[in-house]
């Protein structure tokens, strides 16, 4: 299985900070990368697709970036709807695997 | 536009099974896989396995081999994921997901809790 090793855990950021998030796959998931960004007690939304496809009607401060094995999520300047956990997710084979998450927090 | 709609929140004593739908709309049901993903709380999610809508194959994700199974009704667009043996580890949100043009798509989710 491919392990998605993600950083940091936690984060803690204020509004209108810049905030980047690491995934890292165990081997080489071409462009193969999702991003989510879940709110307690719902679904993941996506935000990113094929590492660097903006999902509709998601805001252009977020951006994500890499192939291979290394991929970056960044928020441009962090909004108040923003504090969530995000994940990244592999779906070039299978089984799909997931990061441990990242929270963003004050 | 990609929709998968899931079925309601269930309540299942240990040892029984549940049964979870999941409809698609707004892409062509048969030609594309559907997976099921489960996430416990506070964990991160977990694959279940896929299967081929238009011809029903299945591959199975080996933690759940021997007590899951998918299956499809294409004349309803619907597929359904049984996990039985249900003990409290099972008490999760069960979701299921296409890839539609490279972009993956998610039902809203549905909470299984299992209690004794």
């Amino acid at each position: 299985d491919i392990q998605m090793t993600q950083s940091p855990s936690t984060l803690s950021a204020s509004v209108g900070d810049r905030v980047i998030i690491t995934c890292r796959a165990s081997q080489s998931i071409t462009r193969w990368l999702a991003w989510y960004q879940q709110e307690p007690g719902k679904a993941p939304k996506l935000l990113i697709s094929k590492a660097s496809a903006l999902a509709g009607g998601v805001p252009s401060r977020f951006s994500g970036s890499g192939s291979g094995t290394d991929f970056t999520l960044t928020i441009s300047s962090l909004q108040p709807g923003d504090f969530a956990t995000y994940y990244c997710q592999q779906y070039n084979s299978y089984p799909w695997t997931f990061g441990r998450g990242t929270k963003v927090e004050v | 536009q990609v929709q998968l709609v899931q079925s309601g929140a269930e309540v299942k004593k240990t040892g029984t099974s549940v049964k979870v739908s999941c409809k698609g709309s707004g892409y062509r049901f048969n030609e594309y896989a559907i997976h099921w993903v489960r996430q416990g709380p506070g964990q991160r999610p977990e694959w279940m396995g896929w299967m081929n809508a238009g011809n029903g194959n299945t591959m199975y994700s080996q933690k759940f081999q021997g007590r899951v199974n998918f299956s499809r009704e294409t004349s309803a667009n619907t597929a359904y994921m049984v996990l039985s043996s249900l003990t409290s580890e099972d008490t999760a949100v069960y979701f299921c997901a296409v890839v539609v043009v490279a972009t993956p798509y998610w039902g809203q989710g549905t909470l299984v809790t299992v209690s004794s």
